[in-house]
Order: structure tokens, then C-alpha cells, then sequence
């Protein structure tokens, strides 16, 4: 049963566009999360975090949007640039009780980012 | 600064082989966590460790599966007999010990068992 879902495997967007990645969680008791990008042959990189208690966070060109009723958020790349280009893992935290070291991740999505 | 360092990058063994992977987390960081990634399932949690203890590895597969913390800058994930399912990139990673501390990754090792 996955908690966390990227249900997108790919996208293709054009340089200077919008790229916005999806990701549905299930677990009502996950109160933070957390993108990660990876590079082939390299180890996912923190990206971009948001509480449950905010509905957006905002990075330079990278923004989160949480929306807690649907349990869903959302990784806004603005404008996205080739250098984008990566694997997007999607991560949730129950951040309560003893268990809030137990990051979840969804499977990933492949951003390709066309000049 | 050194990041997670993790040893080999690639392993290629047959089926039956031992095979242990090394990490290395980033000094003073007293969380280490061991992951496994594969297309089917995705990045999944093997075993956490805090302070060098281990405190969940209900994500360790089977009882081939094992991991050691002997020290706070060593840690050891071991397959014994390995067989051509746990093909797949091994993560060790490691942060400070807190709810919303960021995750570092190492490299990973790419393990193929033929």
C-alpha cells in the first residue's frame, strides 16, 4: 500500500516554462514534507520542505504547494531550465511520536527539460 | 566537507555470493538510515539507526539481510546468500538526530546479483 504516490512517471516541458510535479499522499498523520531531486548515479539531494501548518513555500525558483484537505502537493519549477533535469522524489514525515524519522517516499518523476 | 561516503559504487556477484556494502555518514550526524531503491518500489526504508543502535529494521527484507553500526563514522549492510531480487542501488544516508532534519544521501552502490 503506497502512502505516497507520484502517479506521473515522466513529464516533458520546453525551457522557461512551468514544470509543476504532483504528489498524493494517504496517511493523515504525516504532518511535513519534503522534495528530493536526483541525478543519475548520484544520491537524492534535498530540494524544497513545507509544514503542514503553511500551504506554500517558496525557494527562488521553486515553490511547494500543500493542500491538506486533498492530501495532495505540488513542486512548482519556474522557469525550469535544462540543468532541471531529474528524478523528483516526493517525501512525507509523520513528525510526532517516535516515529518521525521515517521519511516516505513516493517512486519518482523523471523531469526532462527540453532547450 | 565530506558528504555520506559509500563503498563499492558497483557490485556485480552471482547468485549465492556474500556481499556487504559500506557507508561512511557525515561526521557528527548521529542518524544513518539505509535505503533501497528499485523501479517496482521505489525508495524504501531498510533499517534506521540512532547513536549506533539499531532502532527499526522492520523494512529488512528477510533474515539474509543485515546491518551493523559499530562505530558512529561506520556502518555495514549485508546480504548473505544474495540472489538476483536484491539487484538494486543500495542509498546510506545520515542526518542530525530531530523531526525536520534534512536527509543526506551517499552516492549509493548499484548491486547486480546474476
Amino acid at each position: 500500500d503506497q502512502q505516497v504516490k507520484q502517479n506521473s512517471p515522466s513529464l516533458s516541458v520546453q525551457e522557461g516554462r512551468i514544470s509543476i510535479l504532483n504528489c498524493d499522499y494517504t496517511n493523515s498523520m504525516f504532518d511535513y514534507f519534503l522534495w528530493y531531486k536526483k541525478y543519475p548515479a548520484e544520491g537524492p539531494t534535498f530540494l524544497i520542505s513545507i509544514s503542514s501548518i503553511k500551504d506554500k513555500n517558496e525557494d527562488g525558483r521553486f515553490t511547494v504547494f500543500l493542500n491538506k484537505s486533498a492530501k495532495h502537493l505540488s513542486l512548482h519549477i519556474v522557469p525550469s531550465q535544462p540543468g532541471d533535469s531529474a528524478v523528483y522524489f516526493c517525501a512525507a514525515n509523520p513528525n510526532s511520536g517516535g516515529s518521525n524519522y521515517k521519511l516516505t517516499f513516493g517512486k519518482g518523476t523523471l523531469l526532462t527539460v527540453n532547450p | 566537507d565530506a558528504g555520506v561516503i559509500q563503498s563499492p559504487r558497483h557490485e556485480v556477484t552471482e547468485m549465492g555470493q556474500e556481499v556487504t556494502l559500506r557507508c561512511k555518514p557525515i561526521s557528527g550526524h548521529n542518524s544513518l538510515f539505509w535505503y533501497r531503491q528499485t523501479m517496482m518500489r521505489g525508495l524504501e526504508l531498510l533499517i534506521y539507526f540512532n547513536n549506533n543502535v539499531p532502532i527499526d529494521d522492520s523494512g529488512m527484507p528477510e533474515d539474509r539481510f543485515s546491518a551493523k553500526m559499530p562505530n558512529a563514522s561506520f556502518s555495514t549492510l549485508k546480504i548473505q546468500p544474495s540472489e538476483p531480487r536484491d539487484s538494486a542501488v543500495y542509498f546510506c544516508a545520515s542526518r542530525r538526530t530531530g523531526g525536520n532534519e534534512k536527509l543526506f544521501f551517499g552516492s549509493g552502490t548499484q548491486l547486480s546479483v546474476l
